[in-house]
């Protein structure tokens, strides 16, 4: 099963240069997201999608672009990339199922992206 | 808005139980409470959620008492392979038609010989 999917793993850019990362589950989840992880601070939500064709912000959006046209993948793009951008990045799918009307599903992640951005 | 705490660290020996509570204020009233692992170079991994009072599955138990500001991950017996960081998550009470989803920074639980 391959589950939550990452590409590239590793990465170095130069400041200025722009990227995309790219996500991909097959799972046929409706809930994807975006995390960035750096030490210290824990993981922090970067822009989520809830179903094909749909994205939201998340706490901190600034500096990043995401799209969903399929629903397997979702992509995060970074246009002008700045060393504060260095981190590492994960992604993360859930089902959408309600349970009595409770939400905040298990969420599913890949084994991240290691950026450094110089 | 909703915040959590957990301690940063602690430390266990083999067979023990190791009880770690995580204290989160203004969280969402419709959403479940969940834990997750997180070992070196890899994404976290679901451990177990839950809404109110206990829940337990194959690998640990989760205690949350009726008010939900606060919630406690128990796991029973733990090995070496049970060092990792762990962390909590909830739903922010104030995120209107936003997601805000808030992680705890992490409990780095070192598992002894």
């Amino acid at each position: 099963n391959a589950g939550v999917t990452q590409t590239p793993k590793f990465r170095v850019l130069k400041t200025g240069q722009s990227m995309t990362l790219l996500c991909a589950q097959d799972m046929n989840h409706e809930y994807m997201y975006w995390y960035r992880q750096d030490p210290g601070m824990g993981l922090r939500l970067i822009h989520y999608s809830v179903g094909e064709g749909t994205t939201a912000k998340g706490e901190v959006p600034d500096g990043y672009n995401v799209s969903r046209l399929k629903k397997q993948n979702f992509l995060l793009g970074l246009e002008s990339a700045a060393p504060s951008q260095t981190s590492v990045y994960f992604c993360a799918s859930s089902p959408t199922y309600r349970d009595r009307g409770k939400s905040n599903q298990p969420q599913h992640f890949g084994d991240g992206t290691r950026l450094s951005i110089l | 808005l909703a915040k959590t705490t957990q301690p940063i660290s602690m430390d266990s020996y083999e067979g023990q139980e190791v009880n770690i509570t995580c204290s989160h204020n203004n969280i969402a009233t419709n959403d479940y409470i969940t834990w997750y692992q997180q070992f070196p170079s890899q994404g976290p991994r679901f451990i177990i959620q839950g809404y109110k009072t206990k829940v337990t599955n194959e690998v640990a138990s989760l205690f949350i008492p009726a008010d939900r500001k606060s919630s406690t991950l128990s796991l029973p017996r733990v090995s070496l392979s049970d060092t990792a960081v762990y962390y909590c998550l909830v739903g922010d009470i104030n995120a209107g038609n936003n997601r805000k989803l808030i992680w705890g920074l992490g409990t780095s639980l070192a598992v002894n010989p």
